[in-house]
């Protein structure tokens, strides 16, 4: 199975800047990576699907890079309710595989 | 807009089968092909990918669950069921069903059910 290893696992930033957040896969998944956001007591919802492509209704300050096995969540100027935990997941092999998460705080 | 919503009982006796049904609306099993799939997060931890069911009746389960899991599909009550036998107290979990987008990334998500696995 493939892993995911996301960093950091908690990333500690004031509204208003710009985060950063890292996904690596044990082997190249291409760009079948998608990252998702999960708020307390709710479900995880779809940002970007295929590295790089906001899902409907995504914000523009989401982006995603990446491929192969190095892959990259950008949020360009952090609103209040940007602060949750977000997953990578890859799509390349079953089983689909997640990250462990970056939570992402207000400092 | 499609919509899923999971139900079953809360808590299951150890070695007992887990059983939680999905209910999906606004959207059929026979249309578009997609899969349907069960992911669960242990309490203040990640997701963890159950298996999927395709509309055909083909189903795909993580090899980590050693064969403890059954998923089925009634689409004349547009129903997907996930059964987990032989539980433990390590199954304890929010189950969520999902669908996926086309695109094998999971867009549809049901609110989530915790399931203890107490005695």
């Amino acid at each position: 199975e493939i892993v995911l290893t996301q960093s950091p696992a908690t990333l500690s930033l004031s509204p208003g800047e710009g985060a950063t957040l890292s996904c690596r896969a044990s082997q190249s998944i291409t760009s079948y990576l998608g990252w998702y956001q999960q708020k307390p007591g709710q479900a995880p919802r779809l940002l970007i699907y295929d590295a790089s492509n906001r899902a409907t209704g995504i914000p523009a300050r989401f982006s995603g890079s990446g491929s192969g096995t190095d892959f990259t969540l950008s949020i360009s100027s952090l609103e209040p309710e940007d602060f949750a935990v977000y997953y990578c997941q890859q799509r390349s092999n079953w089983p689909h595989t997640f990250g462990q998460g970056t939570k992402l705080e207000i400092k | 807009q499609v919509q899923l919503q999971e139900s079953g009982p809360g808590l299951v006796k150890p070695s007992q089968t887990l059983s939680l049904t999905c209910t999906v609306s606004g959207g059929s099993f026979s249309s578009g092909g997609y899969y349907w799939s069960w992911i669960r997060q242990h309490p203040g931890k990640g997701l963890e990918w159950i298996g999927y069911i395709h509309y055909s009746g083909s189903t795909y389960y993580n090899p980590s669950l050693k064969g403890r899991v059954t998923i089925s599909l009634d689409t004349s009550k547009n129903q997907f069921t996930l059964k987990l036998s032989s539980v433990t107290a390590a199954d304890t979990a929010v189950y969520y069903c999902a669908r996926e987008d086309g695109y094998n990334y999971w867009k549809y998500w049901g609110q989530g059910t915790l399931v203890t696995v107490s005695s």
